[in-house]
């Protein structure tokens, strides 16, 4: 059993569409985070939520705690945005981590 | 460039074999994460350190330690390795040990296992 889904597991998008990516998970949490994981290998951590919702330029984030799930939106998609998009939370109990499979995202020019 | 500095880039080694990884957190940062990436089982976490205190612990496994030094520098050691074993190890570091803190990733270490 997978304590952290994400949703989809593919997708190609084209340059300048809004693109959204699912996460829910099954354990109690502190902390929910979003990773930027580039063709290189390298992972940027690209949001650290507990509640609410955070912007950075073209990216938004969203948890909902109630319903142990978030969503990683990005608006007007570049080729540049291509990477896989990982979640992974903090638990809660004994604060370890989990992480889903992430998503592929390819941004098509 | 995230502050994290991870040495070695790569690293290649026979089965059986002991190494060790080595992480330099970003300057001010107290707090050190071990994470493991496979092919077949993704991201996980390893163990967590704080200004030199074990703070949380993931799948580490027993043929595997890691400690934190005074000058807060962190070495993962990986011993009588296996096939599976081969992996990208990244380490992050965070200011504080809390869940609130952002993490920031060093580019890893490529460990290849033959």
């Amino acid at each position: 059993k997978n304590e952290v889904e994400q949703s989809p597991q593919n997708l190609t998008a084209q340059e300048g569409e809004f693109i959204t990516i699912n996460c829910s998970y099954s354990v109690g949490i502190s902390a929910l985070h979003w990773l930027q994981q580039h063709p290189g290998g390298g992972i940027v951590s690209l949001f650290m939520l507990s509640s609410g919702k955070k912007k950075h330029g073209r990216l938004i984030a969203t948890i909902n705690i109630q319903e142990k799930h978030s969503s990683l939106h990005i608006t007007a998609s570049h080729p540049r945005d291509s990477a896989v998009y990982i979640c992974a939370v903090r638990w809660l109990l004994g604060n370890q981590f989990y992480f889903g499979t992430g998503t592929s995202l390819t941004v098509i020019p | 460039d995230s502050g994290v500095t991870q040495t070695p880039k790569h690293l290649i080694t026979a089965t059986g074999q002991r190494v060790t990884l080595r992480c330099s957190p970003r300057s001010g940062d107290l707090s050190v994460y071990w994470y493991q990436q496979s092919l077949d089982q993704g991201l996980q976490f390893l163990i967590q350190y704080y200004n030199g205190e074990e703070r949380a612990k993931g799948n580490i496994l027993e043929r595997f330690s890691a400690q934190q030094f005074p000058d807060l520098h962190s070495e993962l050691n990986l011993s009588s390795l296996e096939l599976g074993d081969s992996a990208l190890y990244f380490c992050a570091s965070s200011l504080l040990a809390g869940p609130s803190y952002e993490q920031y990733f060093g580019p890893g270490t490529r460990l290849t296992v033959t």
